[in-house]
């Protein structure tokens, strides 16, 4: 079944500093990938949506040039949260679909970067 | 997408069926039914989806009324590793990818 792998699944650095979260799509490509975040106790919010060779397209509230997108090929996109505070420290979701295999297929999802900032 | 509407938590003995219900009265013609649970500090895992017949595959079971205003996810015989967050997702199948997810179910089960 579809793949998609996160690394890396636990990160802690300082203020101010940039991380970079990546997400593959293993046996599948993938144009469009999701980044989502998650609060303590909350649900999932979708964040921004990764275009494969385009800008990605972020969500209302979203700030894009605080969180840079880059989906450079059809199995790589990656989130970098830069100049991290520790309002950004959260858990950080990414989703992709195999639809070589019919436009109703479900979305999977990695497992998740936690992101602390001290 | 439409809006979907689960109870907030849910019991369940190990051992028997977790029925967990979900109402999305507002739901289009062209809108399918996703089931996704979480378990805690993991992404969220694919379960089922369906759009008017009922589904079963090896994880779960998915009931959706005639009228399709309603859905049911039956995992058949709970284990404690069942212990998560029970999200239903409807959205169109065709387009538009994105999830939108709600406040879901908290699934316990009981020794």
């Amino acid at each position: 079944g579809a793949v998609v792998s996160q690394h890396p699944s636990w990160v802690i650095c300082k203020s101010g500093t940039s991380v970079k979260i990546e997400c593959r799509s293993l046996d599948f490509q993938a144009t469009t990938m999701f980044w989502y975040r998650q609060f303590p106790k909350q649900s999932l919010m979708l964040m921004a949506t990764s275009n494969e060779g385009s800008k990605a397209t972020y969500e209302q509230g979203v700030e894009k040039d605080k969180f840079l997108i880059n989906h450079a090929s059809l199995t790589l996109s990656t989130l970098t949260v830069t100049s991290a505070h520790p309002e950004d420290s959260s858990f950080y979701i990414c989703s992709a679909r195999d639809i070589s295999r019919g436009q109703n297929q479900p979305q999977h999802f990695g497992d998740g970067t936690r992101l602390s900032i001290l | 997408d439409a809006k979907t509407t689960q109870p907030p938590s849910m019991d369940c003995a190990e051992g028997r069926a977790a029925n967990l219900p979900c109402n999305h009265s507002t739901i289009s013609g062209n809108e399918y039914v996703y089931w996704y649970r979480q378990i805690h500090s993991q992404g969220p895992q694919y379960i089922i989806h369906g759009l008017k017949n009922n589904e079963t595959n090896e994880m779960a079971s998915l009931i959706i009324t005639e009228d399709r205003k309603s859905s049911t996810l039956i995992l058949p015989h709970a284990t404690l590793r069942d212990t998560a967050v029970y999200y239903c997702i409807v959205r169109v199948g065709i387009g538009n990818e994105k999830l939108t997810f709600g406040t879901g179910t908290r699934l316990t089960i009981i020794p």
